[in-house]
């Protein structure tokens, strides 16, 4: 196993344009988070699954993002309309239950 | 709600020498488990050092080690003989159920 794979690593998009990532776990955890983290910031919670099931999102995700992970395997996030705000790098990690691993993020730049 | 504080935004430290990371975290809950990541500038997030809050006894990995002061709410990494590969943002973290994360200490290492 190779860890967490996200991809794109990098995504440049128009204001308004739709993005989805992809995010491919751990086999073995069940449980996958995604973060947001802007410039010299910590990472901030956006949503998490305990196998299928989405357990849990933030008040940071609006209603322009969704996630989700069919099958308790990948997982996806896509931010529709996307604005200038939404640019940053989007971190997915999975976990067996405590500590996580980390994939590398996509970076989202919105022009 | 659980908050993560770091009040160190940057460090500098000699090689060679021994540092210490400050982090304080608030919670209402007894169990559950404290982070240090490393994130160096290629942006992966990397586990560093973990404590379960059920163990008394301070997590050691080889030059880092933590104090965790329980009843204090608090949680510090000490790296000692400083290398320059420890350059990095620092993120203390919490998990009871989802991890929250600090806004990071860089890191700068002196030659």
């Amino acid at each position: 196993d190779t860890g967490v794979s996200q991809n794109p690593r990098h995504k440049i998009t128009k204001r308004g344009q739709n993005v989805t990532f992809r995010c491919d776990p751990i086999s073995e955890h069940n449980r996958l988070y995604w973060y947001r983290q802007t410039l010299g910031q910590g990472p901030e919670f956006l949503t998490y699954f305990q196998n299928e099931a989405q357990l849990e999102k933030s008040r940071l995700l609006s209603d322009r993002f969704s996630a989700e992970r069919p099958k308790g395997s990948f997982s996806t996030l896509e931010i529709q309309r996307t604005e200038q705000g939404d640019s940053a790098m989007y971190l997915c990690a999975s976990s067996p239950g405590f500590g996580y691993t980390f994939g590398s993020g996509t970076r989202l730049t919105v022009v | 709600a659980q908050t993560v504080t770091q009040s160190q935004p940057e460090m500098s430290v000699q090689e060679a020498e021994t540092v210490t990371l400050s982090c304080t975290y608030d919670t209402s809950e007894s169990d559950y488990y404290l982070f240090w990541y490393k994130q160096p500038p290629s942006r992966q997030m990397i586990l560093v050092i973990r404590q379960e809050a059920y163990k008394q006894q301070n997590a050691t990995e080889n030059r880092f080690s933590v104090n965790f002061q329980k009843a204090a709410k608090s949680f510090s990494l000490k790296i000692s003989d400083s290398q320059l590969g420890d350059a990095a943002m620092y993120f203390c973290a919490y998990q009871h159920d989802k991890i929250i994360f600090g806004k990071g200490t860089r890191l700068h290492i002196l030659p």
